[in-house]
């Protein structure tokens, strides 16, 4: 059965350094998220990608975020300066054409330190 | 804004019985409801999926009914099982929009053998 991979599965980084998450969303989706999960917290949608640009964003996906799908199969978030609060589960997520079930990997945990 | 209520407090049940799990929302009509499973450090798996015109969905041991009068929607786990034992969320699309979703914070379940 496909699946959505993500790597790392945990980073460690140092506040003010930059970061990248990485995905693999399934293959023939179209749509494509970012979420993230801080501790004890509900799932928080962070940005969606659609046809090589950003749909839609949340407020919490300021300047210091990027989104990019650099080929046909991967999609990463860049984190350019990374602060303290950060620190969370980030999961993508991937969408099939005419569907609304989404298909979430199972997440980078980024701890800022 | 859209609001989704779910208790988060934990619910501990007996092995066999039925679980039965609530999620309100607020300010809002959406066109469909949808449930996840989400256990500890993992990414959200979809479940269920359950559209305003329909009143009730079932999947194998699962059931969900969806009241757009009382704007509630009941989650069901018919002879629950320990391996049942997870968070539970609700998630609802943005009025207006079909892709991304906001998820409640969930409710843990807990099946005691």
């Amino acid at each position: 059965e496909p699946e959505v991979t993500q790597t790392p599965s945990h980073q460690v980084t140092q506040m003010g350094q930059e970061v990248i998450l990485r995905c693999v969303p399934i293959s023939n989706h179209l749509y494509f998220y970012w979420y993230r999960q801080i501790l004890g917290q509900k799932v928080e949608f962070l940005v969606s990608f659609y046809n090589n640009e950003i749909s839609e964003k949340s407020e919490i996906f300021d300047d210091q975020f990027s989104v990019e799908r650099p080929d046909g199969s991967n999609f990463t978030l860049k984190i350019r300066s990374t602060k303290l609060e950060d620190s969370a589960m980030y999961f993508c997520a991937s969408l099939g054409q005419g569907r609304h079930e989404q298909f979430f990997g199972p997440g980078t945990r980024l701890t800022v330190l | 804004s859209q609001k989704i209520e779910q208790n988060s407090e934990a619910l501990n049940i007996q092995e066999g019985k039925t679980a039965t799990l609530t999620c309100n929302y607020t300010n809002y009509s959406p066109a469909y409801l949808q449930w996840y499973r989400q256990d500890p450090g993992r990414g959200p798996v979809f479940l269920l999926l359950i559209r305003e015109n329909e009143k009730e969905k079932r999947k194998e041991r699962l059931k969900v009914t969806f009241d757009t009068t009382l704007k509630q929607s009941l989650f069901h786990i018919t002879a629950s099982q320990p391996a049942d034992s997870a968070t539970y969320l609700c998630a609802l699309p943005p009025e207006g929009g079909y892709q991304k979703v906001t998820f409640g914070i969930g409710t843990k379940l807990q099946v005691i053998p």
